[in-house]
């Protein structure tokens, strides 16, 4: 059975750097079959894709995002990781970690980690 | 980007009646090499992270009720909930997986007249 676990402070301040990390189990992060990614979604407004990861290691990022964004994977410890650098309150949201099937369709989410940027 | 509308924005139905959820995309998701169209269909119930209902614009994901269907190709696609359920209360979002970025609509909510 498939579980995605999103862990990470849940509270920044500007211009600090978020660090989340997905804990991924019931599936192996290393196949070829699937690839892994990240959506967040500001209180009462709708899903924004941030990025994903393949198998190879090639990361895609949302060009509004992209010179903040960093995703990696750990599969040594069935993982995957989101940074983003020099957060504002806009970073303020729900982050989901989801796992992309079907030719890349975020099938599987996790139950989502709230991150708040308050000074 | 490929931009994604829904319409209407909300939309209020009665219990066992039909709704319906229209989405269009700014250029085509149909991936010609394998005739799939690249979208998805999502709910969203209040405090729970989105659940995939539909793939590639007609094909229920694993355990969801037949009362989900899905139309279109291209560029235009339609949500269809058949005999609606107070359980169906939510908001939908359609997205795009076609190229990133993997953009969706802005939700339409969904309630019960």
């Amino acid at each position: 059975h498939l579980q995605l676990h999103e862990s990470g402070p849940g509270l920044l301040k500007p211009s600090e750097t978020l660090s989340l990390t997905c804990s991924v189990s019931g599936a192996d992060i290393s196949s070829n079959t699937y690839y892994w990614g990240w959506i967040r979604q500001p209180p009462g407004k709708g899903l924004e894709w941030i990025g994903s990861v393949y198998y190879s290691g090639w990361t895609d990022y949302s060009p509004s995002l992209k010179s903040r964004v960093t995703i990696s994977t750990d599969t040594s410890k069935s993982q995957f990781s989101l940074k983003v650098k020099s957060v504002t309150a806009a970073d303020t949201a729900v982050y989901y970690c989801v796992k992309h099937e079907f030719y890349g369709c975020p099938v599987h989410w996790g139950q989502g980690a709230l991150v708040t940027v308050s000074s | 980007d490929i931009v994604m509308t829904q319409s209407p924005d909300s939309l209020a139905v009665s219990v066992g009646e039909t709704a319906t959820i229209n989405c269009r995309s700014s250029q085509s998701v149909l991936y010609t090499s394998n005739d799939k169209d690249y979208l998805g269909w999502f709910q969203q119930k209040a405090g729970q992270p989105p659940k995939l209902l539909l793939h590639s614009a007609s094909t229920r994901d694993s355990g969801v009720p037949d009362r989900f269907s899905g139309s279109g190709s291209g560029t235009n696609f339609t949500l269809t909930i058949s005999s609606l359920q107070a359980e169906d209360v939510a908001v939908y979002y359609c997205q795009q997986y076609y190229t990133p970025p993997y953009t969706f609509g802005q939700g339409t909510k969904l309630e019960i007249k």
